[in-house]
Order: C-alpha cells, then structure tokens, then sequence
C-alpha cells in the first residue's frame, strides 16, 4: 500500500539552527515526491519536488530535500532556520496516474526569535 | 501569481443538511481536485476531475460526495446529508498537467458539522 510518514509531530528550533524533517515512504512504482509548506492562515504551497535525476532537490527559501532510494526517504533541510520558517510541513507522494497526492500527517515547525 | 480561491472559508451546517463548496481554480488548468483534512489528521485525497468528469476518486467520496464544474470557472463539492464525521478542511487545487506538474491549492474551507 502506498503510503507516507512524517515521524516529527512538532520539532521546536531556535534562529539559526539547523533543520530536518524525516519522511519516508512506501510506494512500489516510480516515486515522485513533494515537499508543501503551509504556513498560518495560509494555503499549501509548493517547496520543492523530485521526480527524477539528481536526488538532491532544491527548493525555495534556502530548503532542499535529499531523495535515498535505499532508505524510502526524502527529508527535508535547511541549514539555518528563520522565525518566518514557522509553519506546517507535508511530504507528500504521488500516488496515482491522476495527480492524487498521498500526505503524510505533517510536521508542525516552531521557531522561536 | 495567479491563486486558486475557496469560498466560505468557513462553512456550518446541521446535520443531514446539504451543502456546497465552491472553488475558483487557475483559469488555464485543466485538472482540478478536492483533498480534505479532518483536524489531526492527514491531508486525504477525494476525488480528481478532468474534462467534465471524474478520473479518479477514493473511498471516502461515497455516492453523498459529487462535483461539478458548472461555469467553466467555478469547481464545486456537494455533500448531499452531512455527517459529524464530515467536518474537516477542505482544500481545492488545481494543475496544468496531469503529471510533472505541482498541485496549486486553495486556502481551504473548514467545514463544521453540527
């Protein structure tokens, strides 16, 4: 069965400090992987995606994800994180021919200033 | 940056009372979706629409779940009797491509059942 897991609920981080968000996956076909912000108030939005070649993915706002075919996994980073980096984090999968994306739970990032 | 829009951005409605969830998406996509999720839980996808039909619907779009695109414009959800079970967020999104290209989603509207 397809599926994703986000294993942090909520990862508490001071400014500056480093980050990383485990996901891992269970999916047996192509693997095409996202990553989705969604901060206070506001809509999903897109941070970064893998759907092929070099397994390491940069996105928007200094964050990357690492794609470890041996490991299922595709965590997300970022070296130095910033208050406005407070949000919801959803690795997500595609899961179907027909765009339908499988989330994990999500993972709840506080920074504090 | 072009937005998908989701109108009320928070719905309540009686039990067994029908109701509708509109959506705006970006005017030149052509694949459209409804996901939702109830609070705590994981974002679940519902159902994908591509020229004026569905392509593709999980189990929890039962036969009280339908969708429309009735303007070219507009993406509408109706729950025809609401459940408790029901209330949850509801996020519309939409995309150019049907694969390789990122979902845009809505802000969402929460929808509260009583």
């Amino acid at each position: 069965a397809q599926s994703v897991s986000q294993h942090n609920h909520h990862v508490i981080l001071s400014e500056a400090a480093s980050l990383e968000l485990g996901c891992n996956y269970s999916y047996g076909g192509t693997v095409n992987l996202f990553w989705y912000v969604q901060y206070p108030g506001q809509h999903l939005q897109l941070l970064l995606k893998y759907f092929s070649g070099d397994p390491l993915v940069k996105g928007i706002k200094g964050f990357e994800a690492e794609f470890i075919k041996s490991k299922f996994s595709f965590n997300l980073r970022k070296p130095s994180v910033q208050w406005s980096d407070t949000a919801e984090y959803f690795c997500a999968l595609l899961g179907g021919s027909q765009g339908n994306l499988i989330f994990g739970k999500g993972t709840k990032l506080s920074v504090k200033p | 940056e072009p937005e998908v829009t989701q109108t009320p951005s928070h719905q309540v409605t009686q039990m067994g009372q029908e109701v509708i969830l509109r959506c705006v998406p970006i005017s030149n996509h052509l694949y459209f979706y409804w996901y939702r999720q109830i609070l705590g839980q994981k974002v679940e996808f519902l159902v994908s629409f591509y020229n004026n039909e569905i392509s593709e619907k999980s189990e929890i779009f039962d036969d009280q779940f339908s969708v429309e695109r009735p303007d070219g414009s507009n993406f509408t959800l109706k729950i025809r009797s609401t459940k408790l079970e029901d209330s949850a967020m509801y996020f519309c999104a939409s995309s150019d491509r049907q694969i390789f290209s990122p979902l845009h989603f809505g802000n969402g509207t929460r929808l509260t059942v009583t």
